[in-house]
């Protein structure tokens, strides 16, 4: 595709659900970066892909969350078991670059937590 | 450890009227820095950014800002706004965690508001 896309655009879970987040890089981008924005802020880093090896995830908050990319495209943010805290817009984010952080961003998923 | 601060949560212009967006930075070496937009509904968006070479960097819609190392600051300015200016404004750095790995570190953000 053109750009970066991300679905769905809005997931509203109630707490303790699990979510899937999807993200379609753009085509032959080798590096893959996921943030969570909460309200109010700036994104954090969660993790990064380089085709499919996830090489950081230091940003992961949490055992439950859990982020993969098998095939060096697609990649998926899952969350397990939601709660509260987990609402935030969640970004991808690609470039055609090893380690580049001069990427091209998904308008992002906003999950609420109810 | 890298960080970045967005002195200004919220600035307010009028249409036609200058602009700067206010940005520091904490790092040790010279800085990779950004500055990115984010309008309602939409992804982030590079405004321009600085690795090295001139201070002075141009960047899309009209937007340059100026690396100044003595003041630790990389400033995003305009020299007339335009109601489509109207977003979020983030400055963001390079940074490195404990095993060297590079990611962005962001500002909170400065909100614009362009009144016509």
């Amino acid at each position: 595709g053109a750009g970066v896309s991300q679905s769905p655009r809005y997931k509203v879970a109630k707490r303790g659900q699990d979510v899937a987040l999807r993200c379609d890089p753009i085509s032959g981008h080798v590096s893959l970066f996921w943030y969570q924005q909460a309200l109010g802020q700036g994104p954090e880093f969660l993790t990064y892909f380089q085709n499919e090896a996830q090489l950081d995830k230091s940003g992961l908050p949490s055992d439950r969350f859990f982020a993969e990319r098998p095939e060096g495209s697609v990649s998926t943010l899952k969350i397990q078991r939601t709660q509260q805290e987990d609402s935030a817009v969640y970004l991808c984010a690609s470039s055609p670059r090893e380690w580049s952080t001069e990427a091209f961003f998904g308008q992002g998923t906003r999950l609420t937590v109810v | 450890a890298q960080s970045v601060t967005q002195p200004d949560i919220h600035i307010t212009v009028s249409e036609g009227a200058s602009l700067e967006l206010r940005c520091n930075y904490s790092y040790g070496a010279t800085p990779y820095l950004f500055w990115y937009v984010q309008s309602p509904g939409q992804g982030l968006q590079l405004l321009l950014k600085y690795f090295s070479g001139d201070t002075l960097v141009q960047g899309i819609k009209g937007f340059e800002a100026e690396f100044k190392r003595s003041q630790s600051s990389f400033n995003l300015r305009k020299p007339s706004v335009h109601w489509s200016d109207a977003a979020e404004y983030f400055c963001a750095v390079v940074g490195f965690n404990a095993g060297n790995n590079r990611k962005l570190i962001w500002g909170l953000g400065t909100s614009l508001a362009v009144n016509p």
